[in-house]
């Protein structure tokens, strides 16, 4: 079945652009998830969505950085006038149950950002 | 806070040789512990999970055990195969919804 696909798949930005970029979870899925992953590092939490409500925006690195998902399924991780240290992939999960119950999540195959 | 902490690679090996790749967590409350692997090309996914200590995780021939007196999940393997070459990551989940990931362990096979 379909996964968690993201796009575009590589995005080139010059420093102060900005970006959007898109997650389509697994259809059905009450959780998404963002992360950030800088090169040889894990991935960092960004921020979590039950349905259409950003529960936890606490890992967004600055008020640069804004994600929605306003009708409970597509999300959209924005990046206002980028900077360098934004260079980095962005994945999205998501899983089929809200938060509070441990449970898989599904990765997308990430975007790759860089900034020029 | 939470963190994990993993073995650092690159880690090389032979066909059939066994594999240990150490994670150890500092986490307030109690986690649920995973191992994430990524193969070339592709997404994230889920190799193995623990919620409660004593508990082993195991799939596709790989194992790992919540040990709580020594804060440990570590990975295992008795006998390994090219298709195990991938970048293999511990996390923890304190919430039961974000994940705190290590910085992943590159591990590579050789025929």
């Amino acid at each position: 079945g379909a996964g968690v696909s993201q796009s575009p798949r590589y995005k080139v930005a010059k420093r102060g652009q900005d970006v959007a970029l898109r997650c389509d979870p697994i259809s059905g899925h009450v959780s998404l998830f963002w992360y950030q992953q800088a090169l040889g590092q894990g991935p960092e939490f960004l921020t979590y969505f039950q349905n259409e409500a950003q529960l936890d925006k606490s890992g967004l690195p600055s008020d640069r950085f804004f994600a929605e998902r306003p009708e409970g399924s597509v999300s959209t991780l924005k990046i206002q006038r980028t900077q360098q240290e934004d260079s980095a992939v962005y994945l999205c999960a998501s899983s089929p149950r809200p938060s509070g119950e441990t449970d898989t999540q599904y990765f997308g195959p990430g975007t790759r950002l860089t900034v020029l | 806070g939470n963190s994990v902490t993993q073995m650092e690679g690159p880690v090389t090996l032979s066909e059939e040789a066994f594999l240990t790749i150490n994670c150890t967590y500092t986490a307030t409350g109690y986690p649920s512990l995973f191992w994430y692997v990524q193969y070339p090309g592709e997404g994230l996914q889920l190799l193995l999970k623990a919620t409660k200590a004593d508990d082993k995780g195991s799939n596709k021939g790989f194992e790992a055990t919540y040990r709580k007196e020594t804060t440990s999940f570590h990975l295992e393997k008795g006998s390994v195969q090219v298709s195990d070459s991938a970048v293999y990551f511990c996390a923890l989940s304190v919430d039961d919804y974000k994940l705190s990931f290590g910085a992943g362990t590159t591990v590579t096979v050789r025929a």
